[in-house]
């Protein structure tokens, strides 16, 4: 069964300070895995990706991820947060071809980033 | 290009009614999948359409239901609300199947 989990409900950082927010993922096959973020009363903003290749993905906004295979992880980090990257985070995997384009998406990490 | 809008934003119904919701996706997307998010169980897939044609299917009841047009615009329905709806459901849409792109979502209300 294709699951995510996001083991941290709340990450709480100071600005300034590098960041992280952890997720595992269970999925059958070679995963592609995702990164959102969502802003309050706002739809869920695409951040980066996982497919293939360098293990370590490059998105929008300063974020990166590194995908671990060993590990199952696919956390997402800044080196360096800012106040206004307090947010909702989600990570999501896409299921195996069969199901072509079902995503299952973690329960979300709040990251409280504090001046 | 115009991001994916979905209409309305807020809804209040009451118990027993049925609703419809509407997502128009990005211009050339010709999958449209939609979410209900809830702060109990965070962000479920309900349905996948493609090519008018429902492609997935989350685990909800048969009262909710959809469909797509030739034009890839979507519409979610919901039939004898239930409090437990109340939700903000969320469209997406995508090019190739890989990254989605989310609208804004209709906040429901369910009295």
């Amino acid at each position: 069964a294709q699951s995510v989990a996001q083991p941290e409900d709340q990450v709480n950082v100071a600005e300034g300070n590098p960041l992280t927010v952890k997720c595992t993922y269970s999925v059958s096959g070679n995963p592609y895995l995702f990164w959102y973020v969502q802003y309050p009363n706002r739809g869920l903003q695409f951040l980066l990706k996982y497919i293939t290749g360098d293990n370590l993905v490059k998105g929008s906004y300063g974020f990166e991820a590194e995908f671990n295979k060993s590990q199952t992880s696919f956390h997402l980090k800044k080196p360096s947060a800012l106040v206004s990257d307090s947010a909702l985070y989600f990570c999501a995997v896409r299921a195996a071809l069969r199901n072509f384009n079902k995503f299952y998406f973690g329960s979300g990490t709040k990251l409280n980033v504090k001046p | 290009k115009a991001g994916v809008t979905q209409t309305p934003r807020y809804l209040i119904k009451t118990r027993g009614q049925q609703v419809t919701l509407s997502c128009s996706p990005i211009s050339g997307h010709r999958s449209v999948s939609w979410y209900q998010q809830t702060p109990g169980q965070g962000l479920q897939f309900l349905f996948e359409y493609f090519s008018e044609t429902q492609r997935n299917k989350g685990n909800f009841p048969g009262r909710f239901s959809g469909r797509q047009f030739s034009n890839s615009r979507s519409e979610m329905n919901v039939s004898t609300l239930e409090l437990g709806d109340s939700a903000l459901y969320l469209c997406a849409s995508s090019p190739r199947g890989d990254e989605q792109y989310f609208g804004p979502g209709t906040r429901l209300t369910v009295t």
